[in-house]
């Protein structure tokens, strides 16, 4: 059974940084392309980037660029999300998905952006 | 980018009503779209995948059609557990995943 776990999420002062993770289990992780999807209080869910199987591919939402960066561990079968710069629009529910040759979520982390 | 619309935002229906929810694309994206249907505290759960596959397990009351720019999804006999919001979403390439705007289906 696919698992996904993030962690790393709270509560921070806009301009500060966290880094989330995601731990996977239940499937070949090094197979697959990993997404993080966020979704604001009360809002729709938001692609917010993903990487390919060897992340030698990486994108972003345009309101992400320069401020996020995604990078993944195969051999500890994790996802990380290392946001920058953070704004009160990124205030959000964070979830690490598999969304192509499958479609599995995490449970989300929930970060905080406030002063 | 890619934009995406969805209409109506909220629908109010029935039980046993047919309920039809309409995507649309701002450029075509062939038939690479989905649907997500979210209930509250809930990841979105996909119903949909390349507008017309119904995922394994989804009631077949739930059906998608459409191509290029505009897509639909119906419920052909609304039932209590399908009072939720429903999202389409585009994954014309890897760099582009955008959501719709959510279509809220309530009890009328």
């Amino acid at each position: 059974e696919v698992h996904l776990v993030e962690s790393g999420g709270g509560l921070v002062q806009p301009g500060g940084s966290l880094r989330l993770s995601c731990a996977a289990s239940g499937f070949t992780f090094s197979s697959y392309w990993m997404f993080w999807v966020r979704q604001a209080p009360g809002k729709g869910p938001e692609y917010v980037a993903n990487i390919n199987q060897d992340g030698s591919e990486r994108n972003y939402v345009d309101s992400v660029k320069g401020r996020f960066t995604v990078s993944r561990d195969n051999a500890a079968n994790s996802v990380f999300l290392q946001m920058n710069s953070l704004r009160a629009e990124d205030t959000a529910l964070y979830y690490c998905a598999i969304l192509r040759g499958g479609n599995f979520w995490g449970q989300g982390t929930l970060i905080t952006v406030s002063s | 980018d890619i934009q995406m619309t969805q209409s109506p935002s909220t629908l109010s229906a029935s039980i046993g009503d047919r309920v039809t929810i309409t995507c649309r694309a701002s450029q075509s994206i062939s038939t690479w779209l989905a649907w997500y249907q979210q209930k509250p505290g809930k990841a979105p759960r996909l119903l949909i995948y390349k507008s017309s596959n119904l995922v394994n397990e989804v009631p077949s009351r739930f059906s998608g059609s459409g191509s290029g720019t505009e897509f639909t999804l119906t419920i052909s006999s609304l039932q209590p557990d399908d009072f939720a919001t429903y999202y389409c979403q585009e994954y014309n390439n890897y760099s582009s995943w955008t959501f719709g705007p959510g279509t809220k289906v309530e009890i009328k």
